[in-house]
């Protein structure tokens, strides 16, 4: 069983949609929970990441995490066409020697 | 601060050769990581330093040589190239206690 298991898409959405991209992991002691956006022939970048369960709000950026079952999502409101990228959902171990990502989900924003 | 700096960028090799990725970070991180990027299939670990001195496997170790002679270097070292080895290449590093995770722009390695 993969660690972190993702919804692959892709997705494509009109302009000033909500967009949930979501991710279930597997081993209830990962401590840090991570979303990193990836521009095509870009490394990641980090947009948000949370230690607990709860939300968190950044701009047009919610992360949320559900421990109790295991699932962690990303909400991105009124999308844009910048936000068009591949968005890699990761998890950190308790230990803190690695990380684990999802194999990424494209979205494509049309204007 | 340069972050995470990579090079090179691009380079194309021929079946069998060896080359070195150079890896530095002016953050003075001591956690630095590898990964391999394939299309479709992620990010995946080839290996990993916790410090100056301790490199350790990740996923896909093989075919692969790391060294940490310091905090800032931790340069990726590929023997005997072939064309399973044509990837993206990527550079992280991180302190502990936290989730960011700071990345290289990238090394596009090609095998023929």
């Amino acid at each position: 069983q993969k660690e972190v298991e993702q919804d692959p898409g892709p997705l494509s959405v009109p302009e000033g949609a909500i967009v949930s991209l979501n991710c279930t992991y597997s081993n209830s002691a990962f401590q840090y929970f991570m979303w990193y956006r990836q521009y095509s022939r870009k490394g990641p970048e980090l947009l948000m990441y949370t230690y607990s369960s709860g939300n968190k709000e950044d701009g047009r950026f919610t992360a949320q995490v559900d421990k109790s079952s295991k699932y962690i999502s990303l909400f991105i409101r009124d999308s844009q066409p910048s936000d068009s990228a591949t968005y890699l959902c990761a998890i950190r171990d308790r230990t803190g020697n690695q990380f684990y990502f999802g194999t990424g989900t494209s979205l494509t924003v049309i204007p | 601060n340069a972050g995470v700096t990579q090079t090179p960028k691009f380079r194309i090799l021929k079946i069998g050769q060896s080359m070195t990725l150079q890896c530095t970070q002016d953050m003075n991180h001591n956690y630095m990581y590898w990964y391999r990027q394939d299309p479709g299939m992620g990010l995946k670990l080839i290996y990993y330093s916790v410090g100056a001195g301790i490199t350790d496997k990740g996923e896909v170790p093989n075919g692969y040589n790391v060294s940490r002679s310091t905090t800032e270097d931790f340069p990726l070292r590929l023997e005997l190239a072939a064309p399973s080895q044509t990837s993206v290449y990527f550079c992280a590093s991180s302190q502990l206690n936290t989730g960011e995770l700071f990345f290289g722009e990238g090394s596009r390695l090609t095998v023929l």
